[in-house]
C-alpha cells in the first residue's frame, strides 16, 4: 500500500510551548487516522484519532487536524510537557477488500523537549 | 482492565533457529495483529487474526507465520531465523476486524537474531 509520511525526524521545543507535529498520507482511500507515541522500551500509545468525515477533533491537550484536499495531518500539543517527550507517529487505516491491511505508519517525529 | 501482553520482553536467538512469540489481547478484543518495527523500515504490518482466521497479511516471506486460538490468544512464529530478523515485535488488538474502534499495543517482544 501507499505509506505515510513525516515532514520532521526531530523537533525540539521549550517546555511550556505548543508542539505541532505534521504527517502527510498518500492513500485518498483512506478514512482513519490514528497519532500514536512511544517512549523508549514502550509500544506505541493511543494519543487521538480521526475518521475522514471530520476535519478537527480535540482531546486533553492535542487536537489533530485533518485536511483531505491536500492529504495532510498534524498533531498539536499544547504546553508541552517533559512527559510529552517521545516518538509520535501517524498511521493511517484504508479500507480494501472488505477487511483491513493493516496500519500504514509515518516514519516518526522524535519531540525533545528543552527545560 | 489489563492492557495488551507479550511474552517474553527479551529474546536471543541464533540464526537458523525458530522462534515463536506471544501475545494475550485485551478482553473482548478479538481481533490481533502483528507489527515489526525496526530503525530502518520502521513499523511494519505483519498480518490481522480474527476468529482464529488470518484475514490479511504484509509484505513479509512464508517464514513469518501466526495463529490465533479461541480466547484471541495469538502466537507468531519465524522460522530459519535472519540477522534482518532482529526487530521489535509488535502486538496490537482491537475490538473489530480492520480496528474500526482503533488498536492497542503491547510492549512488544525484543528480538536479537546472532
Amino acid at each position: 500500500g501507499e505509506s505515510v509520511g513525516l515532514h520532521l525526524p526531530t523537533l525540539s521545543v521549550q517546555e511550556g510551548d505548543n508542539s505541532i507535529i505534521n504527517c502527510a498520507y498518500s492513500n485518498s482511500a483512506s478514512d482513519y487516522f490514528i497519532w500514536y507515541k512511544q517512549e523508549s522500551g514502550k509500544g506505541p500509545q493511543f494519543i487521538i484519532d480521526i475518521r475522514s468525515n471530520m476535519d478537527k477533533r480535540q482531546g486533553q491537550r492535542v487536537t489533530v487536524l485533518l485536511n483531505k484536499t491536500v492529504k495532510h495531518l498534524s498533531l498539536q500539543i499544547a504546553a508541552t510537557q517533559p512527559g510529552d517527550s517521545a516518538v509520535y507517529f501517524c498511521a493511517e487505516n484504508s479500507p480494501s477488500g472488505g477487511g483491513a491491511d493493516g496500519l500504514t505508519f509515518g516514519k516518526g517525529t522524535h519531540l525533545i523537549i528543552q527545560p | 482492565k489489563a492492557g495488551v501482553t507479550q511474552t517474553p520482553r527479551y529474546l536471543i536467538k541464533t540464526r537458523g533457529q525458530q522462534v515463536t512469540l506471544s501475545c494475550s489481547p485485551i478482553s473482548g478484543h478479538r481481533s490481533v495483529s502483528w507489527y515489526q518495527q525496526t530503525p530502518g523500515q520502521g513499523l511494519q504490518f505483519l498480518f490481522e487474526y480474527f476468529s482464529e482466521t488470518q484475514r490479511n497479511k504484509g509484505n513479509f516471506p512464508g517464514r513469518f507465520s501466526g495463529r490465533q486460538f479461541s480466547n484471541s490468544r495469538s502466537e507468531m512464529n519465524v522460522s530459519t531465523l535472519e540477522l534482518g530478523d532482529s526487530a521489535l515485535y509488535l502486538c496490537a488488538s482491537s475490538r473489530t476486524l480492520g480496528g474500526d474502534y482503533g488498536y492497542t499495543f503491547g510492549s512488544g517482544t525484543r528480538l536479537t537474531v546472532v
